[in-house]
C-alpha cells in the first residue's frame, strides 16, 4: 500500500469548514483513500472513501487531486463533536487485507 | 444488532498470567482485525483474518495468537502476559477488502 503523510495537528472554529489535506504521492491506479476518525478512547469511524472521483456523503467530502497524489477531506461545518484524531488509509485489493493506520491528524475544532 | 462487541471492557492481569480477548461481530462478516493503541500513539495492527478458520500477522503480532474458528467470533489470546502488553485493544471488523471497518468500543487491559 502507499505511504500517507498528514500534518500532525490542526485547528478549526466551529461552524467554519475543516479541511484535512493527505499526501499520497506514491499510489497507484487501483489504490483507494479512505479516512477514519478516533474520537478520543472510541474506537474508529469510517468517514468516507474514493477511488478518483469526489466523493460526499452525510458526513464529510473527499476532494482527490487529478493525478490522485493528494486528498482533502472536508468536514463542511464542524462542530465541538468533531474534535477527533482523523486517519487518511490507501488500500489495495490482493496484499491491503491488512487495515493499518498511520499516526493521522489531530483536529481541534475551538468554539 | 450489536455491531461489534469486545469482551471484557477492562482486566488488570499480573505479569505471567494468560487471558483471552472475545471479538463478536453479528453483522456476517468476513474480515476482522486486531489492534493494540497505546498513550499517544495511533493503532497498530495485531492479528486479521480474511475468513472462518484463516489468521495471519499485522505490524506487532509477537506475543499474541489469535483463533477465528467460527465466523462471527475473532480471539485474540495472551499466552504470558508481559507490562508492555498493557494497552488498549480495538476489534473491528468488514464485509471485504474494500468496505469500511466497524470498530468495537475497545478493552483496556493493564498488566501488573
Amino acid at each position: 500500500d502507499a505511504k500517507t503523510t498528514q500534518p500532525t495537528s490542526m485547528d478549526c472554529a466551529e461552524g467554519r469548514a475543516a479541511n484535512l489535506p493527505c499526501n499520497h504521492s506514491t499510489i497507484s491506479g487501483n489504490e483507494y483513500v479512505y479516512w477514519y476518525r478516533q474520537i478520543h478512547s472510541q474506537g474508529p469511524q469510517y468517514i468516507i472513501h474514493g477511488l478518483k472521483n469526489n466523493e460526499t456523503n452525510e458526513m464529510a467530502s473527499l476532494i482527490i487531486t487529478e493525478d490522485r497524489k493528494s486528498s482533502t477531506l472536508i468536514l463542511p461545518h464542524a462542530t465541538l463533536r468533531d474534535t477527533a484524531v482523523y486517519y487518511c488509509i490507501v488500500r489495495t485489493q490482493g496484499g491491503s487485507e491488512k487495515l493499518v493506520f498511520g499516526k493521522g491528524t489531530k483536529l481541534t475544532v475551538n468554539p | 444488532n450489536a455491531g461489534v462487541t469486545q469482551t471484557p471492557k477492562f482486566r488488570v492481569l499480573k505479569t505471567g498470567q494468560s487471558m483471552t480477548l472475545l471479538c463478536a461481530q453479528d453483522m456476517n462478516h468476513e474480515y476482522m482485525y486486531w489492534y493494540r493503541q497505546d498513550p499517544g500513539m495511533g493503532l497498530r495492527l495485531i492479528h486479521y483474518s480474511v475468513g472462518e478458520g484463516t489468521t495471519a500477522k499485522g505490524e506487532v503480532p509477537d506475543g499474541y495468537n489469535v483463533s477465528r474458528l467460527k465466523k462471527q467470533n475473532f480471539l485474540l489470546g495472551l499466552e504470558s502476559a508481559a507490562p508492555s502488553q498493557t494497552s488498549v485493544y480495538f476489534c473491528a471488523s468488514s464485509r471485504g477488502w474494500n468496505t469500511e471497518a466497524f470498530f468495537g468500543q475497545g478493552t483496556r487491559l493493564t498488566v501488573v
